[in-house]
């Protein structure tokens, strides 16, 4: 079964800091990862998308980064503000394959 | 969020009764799907539908119909609720781009199921 794995499960960070989310997956073969950033009562938003052959993507202050050979994926967000407190969930996909796997999402709190 | 509407946003509801969301979309895309988010999980795929009247199973349809009559109403029925489906259900939509590599799906505002 195609799994993805994110850590850590939750964070808190001060406003104006940086932090980094990691994403492991297992789907194979791949196509592309998604980074989603979900609002508390809201739907998920795509934030940045990577297919295999990018290594990284940016989307203002968030910075994905892709290593397809050992299946890892990270997502840095630079100089936290308090809007950026949300889930982000990471997302990944096969080829013409429109079902997708979903990590379960890392709850970030940014504190002033 | 993207031209997609989720109605009820908000229902209560007790066990042993029948219960329909219904997922709107302006956006003509011919693949719409439900989804369950619970805490601790990814969400998880309940149905599908890749044109009218196409529809398939997802990985927990147990418990849960869909219907499809026209491309922008996509309808989940539970047919007799239960705790378990207490849950947050989202409805979202895609559209191949010409060479089926991408899939961007766009999500609903979702609708917070009760079940008592």
């Amino acid at each position: 079964k195609n799994q993805v794995e994110q850590s850590p499960q939750s964070l808190i960070i001060l406003e104006g800091k940086n932090c980094t989310l990691q994403c492991n997956y297992t789907v194979s073969p791949f196509s592309n990862l998604r980074w989603y950033k979900q609002d508390t009562g809201r739907g998920p938003v795509s934030l940045t998308i990577m297919t295999f052959s990018e290594n990284t993507k940016s989307n203002g202050r968030y910075t994905a980064t892709l290593d397809a050979d050992t299946k890892q994926s990270s997502l840095h967000i630079t100089a936290s503000q308090l809007s950026d407190s949300a889930s982000y969930i990471c997302v990944v996909s096969a080829p013409y394959d429109y079902k997708l796997s979903f990590g379960a999402g890392t709850t970030v709190t940014v504190r002033a | 969020d993207a031209g997609i509407t989720q109605s009820p946003r908000h229902k209560v509801t007790e066990t042993g009764t029948p219960v329909t969301l219904r997922c709107h979309q302006t956006e003509n895309h011919r693949y719409m799907y439900w989804y369950r988010q619970d805490p601790g999980h990814g969400l998880r795929l309940i149905h599908y539908s890749y044109g009218v009247k196409d529809t398939d199973k997802g990985e927990v349809s147990d418990g849960y119909s869909v219907s499809r009559s026209k491309t922008e109403d996509f309808l989940l029925t539970l047919e007799s609720a239960t705790s378990s489906q207490t849950s947050v259900y989202f409805c979202a939509i895609s559209e191949r781009t010409s060479g089926g590599a991408y899939n961007e799906q766009f999500f609903g505002p979702g609708t917070r199921l009760t079940v008592l």
